[in-house]
């Protein structure tokens, strides 16, 4: 089946700094992907639509220049979070839409950000 | 406006019983999808139902859609104290994608051996 791979899985950074997170589709061409975000015992919050070759579509709340979204190509999303601070810290959740027809998204398996 | 509002929030059951989640949603969608989530990993897929369907099943999961009152259930049968995890409806968030999806606030199963 389709796999969605993130990485890194975990990531420990100072604040002030940026944080780069993969997202690949392993098997399949995803022309868009999807990045949520989901706060401890929380539900999952879209951020932001990737879409290959072109500009990320952000959700309303979302800062653009805070997470920095790129989708190079077929196979790779990165979301770059500029400048963390330990509001920041959370688990970030990539999806890859299939082609074909699929009506479901493979989910990557996650990655948790903590900013100290 | 945040769709998918679940109930209940926390679900505490013995292994062997069954366990019911109820999902509801505002506006008029097309699927409905139920994920589980293990603590601190990713999403499982775990079944759709399309807006013309009533009820569908998948292993010990049956999953019922009630258009009329925009909700659906998730019963897991004759519990595991493997199926602890959290789950989660979401519905289609609109636009050209089917991709993107609203998500319930999910429902935390605890089931005890």
């Amino acid at each position: 089946g389709a796999v969605v791979s993130q990485h890194p899985s975990r990531v420990i950074c100072k604040s002030g700094t940026s944080v780069k997170i993969e997202c690949r589709s392993l098997d399949f061409q995803a022309t868009t992907m999807f990045w949520y975000r989901q706060f401890p015992k929380k539900s999952l919050m879209l951020m932001a639509t990737s879409n290959e070759g072109s500009k990320a579509t952000y959700e309303q709340g979302v800062e653009k220049d805070k997470f920095l979204i790129n989708h190079a190509s077929l196979t790779l999303s990165t979301l770059t979070v500029t400048s963390a601070h330990p509001e920041d810290s959370s688990f970030y959740i990539c999806s890859a839409e299939g082609t074909g027809g699929l009506e479901t998204q493979y989910f990557g398996p996650g990655t948790r950000l903590l900013v100290l | 406006s945040q769709q998918g509002e679940e109930d209940p929030q926390a679900l505490s059951i013995q292994e062997g019983e069954n366990a019911t989640m109820n999902c509801s949603y505002k506006t008029s969608i097309n699927n409905l999808q139920w994920y589980r989530q293990n603590s601190g990993r990713g999403l499982v897929h775990l079944i759709l139902i399309r807006s013309n369907e009533r009820e569908k099943h998948s292993g010990r999961l049956r999953v019922t859609l009630d258009t009329s009152k925009k909700s659906s259930s998730l019963l897991i049968t004759a519990s595991r104290a493997a199926d602890t995890a959290s789950y989660f409806c979401a519905t289609p968030a609109g636009g050209t994608s089917y991709g993107k999806l609203t998500f319930g606030q999910g429902t935390i199963l605890t089931v005890h051996p």
